[in-house]
């Protein structure tokens, strides 16, 4: 098993321009995740996903856009990238039930924005 | 709204050395709270969790938390610390169905 794999790992941006953040998961989970991570904030919830065919925003959801393309995928696109867009973004997956379960977490990618 | 507040940003610790982090939360009702870790260069990884049952959980690479609900804390420790403990740690709690709310973090650096 892989796990959840992200592609690229790293990316370099200019202002204005566009690009989509792909990840996968390998364990048949029902939920996935897109986070970005940025010094001395923890993690932050951009969109999320509870099922295949869902999507809900999260805590910071402005300038990005998903779509979980099936059970096994779920992409994050920013349509103009911005420089307050610099982060480190994580995808992550869970299986799903009444309560929360483990999250599974990537490698991550590290897109700079000039 | 939940929130996690982790108190410490950084941590300086000498090898062998006790560590405890400490975690708070708000949220009134039933919580699931976690703690992952992230060694340098690396995603995040599971520690420990807590749903249900004894407040004292016990997790991986020798670390443990304690629930303390009327204290609304989760605090990890672990009694003797290694160099290879350096990595930023994060307490999390459920944010509602399927979200998880995460503190900023705390990064711990261990001197041999």
């Amino acid at each position: 098993n892989a796990g959840v794999t992200q592609t690229p790992k790293f990316q370099v941006l200019k202002t204005g321009q566009s690009m989509t953040l792909q990840c996968a998961q390998d364990m048949n989970h029902n939920s996935m995740y897109w986070y970005r991570q940025d010094p001395g904030m923890g993690l932050r919830l951009i969109y999320y996903s509870a099922s295949e065919g869902t999507t809900d925003k999260g805590e910071v959801p402005n300038g990005y856009n998903v779509s979980r393309l099936n059970k096994r995928e779920f992409s994050l696109r920013l349509e103009s990238a911005a420089p307050s867009q610099t982060s480190v973004y994580f995808c992550a997956s869970s299986d799903t039930g009444e309560w929360m379960n483990e999250q599974f977490f990537g490698p991550g990618t590290r897109l700079t924005v000039l | 709204a939940q929130s996690v507040s982790q108190h410490n940003h950084h941590v300086i610790l000498s090898e062998a050395a006790s560590l405890e982090l400490g975690c708070n939360y708000s949220y009134g009702g039933t919580v699931n709270l976690f703690w992952y870790v992230q060694y340098p260069g690396q995603h995040l990884q599971l520690l420990l969790k807590y749903f249900s049952g004894d407040p004292l959980v016990k997790g991986i690479k020798g670390f443990e938390a304690e629930f303390i609900k009327s204290k609304f804390s989760f605090n990890l420790r672990k009694p003797s610390v290694q160099w290879s403990d350096t990595a930023e740690y994060f307490c999390a709690v459920n944010g509602g169905y399927n979200k998880l709310i995460f503190g900023a973090g705390t990064r711990l650096a261990v001197h041999p």
